[in-house]
């Protein structure tokens, strides 16, 4: 069975960096058709995708958040980290780690997320 | 920029069908984007139904079908139950590893 579990700070201050932690089991990070993805959705609103990374250790991530993001992994550890810089009160949201899965051809590659953790709630107040 | 879109709001009657699309604020979709979406009920993390435009994720039942219809990804839901009540949200692939979330539909069974 495939579970991913988020750890992290509940409540963070203005300008401070946020470090969330995603744990998995029941799959190896060493798995190259296998990554990791965090999403984050603010209370109310829509989902929406931050970063993954791959056994290979290729990175994506997302374009308007590109600057306060950096996501890393410990494979022994099964663990996924990702780090955001400079946290502001419309970071609040509850963020997400999912296994992402990719299928590449010669030409294209795509991606679908599959399971999801339970999220965690990270509130940005000081 | 880019901006994926959604119906924000749908109503089915229970036992009805639904399509609920996916668009961009510029251009059309194709296979070539990959759609793949998500069913989210309150309070609960995401479920994976479509990848791959078509593709089923393992246990969904196939009431849930994807689609291009037109410029447009789409979600069909035949045979609409209590329980399919959720918000919806699609997912496309931008190129470069970079994929986009929608701002997600809110289907009402009633």
């Amino acid at each position: 069975q495939v579970t991913l579990k988020e750890s992290g700070p509940v409540l963070v201050k203005p300008t401070e960096t946020l470090t969330l932690t995603c744990t998995v089991s029941g799959f190896s990070l060493s798995n190259a058709r296998m990554g990791v993805s965090w999403i984050r959705q603010p209370p109310g609103k829509a989902l929406e995708w931050l970063a993954h990374i791959f056994s290979n250790d290729e990175k994506s991530y997302s374009t308007s958040l590109k600057s306060r993001l950096t996501i890393s992994k410990d494979t022994s550890k099964s663990q996924v980290v990702l780090t955001m810089t400079n946290m502001d009160p419309v970071d609040t949201a509850t963020y997400y780690c999912a296994r992402i899965e990719r299928v590449c051809s010669s030409t294209s590659c795509y991606y679908w997320f599959d399971p999801w953790g339970q999220g965690t709630l990270v509130t940005v107040s000081s | 920029q880019t901006v994926v879109t959604q119906e924000p709001s749908f109503s089915v009657s229970p036992g009805g069908t639904v399509t609920l699309t996916c668009g961009l604020s510029s251009g059309s979709v194709s296979t070539s984007y990959y759609p793949s979406w998500y069913q989210q009920t309150p309070g609960q993390a995401p479920r994976t139904l479509i990848y791959s435009t078509n593709t089923r994720s393992s246990g969904v039942p196939d009431r849930f079908s994807g689609s291009i219809l037109g410029n447009k990804a789409a979600l069909t839901i035949t045979g609409a139950q209590a329980d399919d009540e959720s918000d919806y949200y699609c997912v496309l692939y931008m190129g470069s590893g970079i994929l986009v979330f929608g701002g997600g539909t809110k289907l009402t069974v009633l």
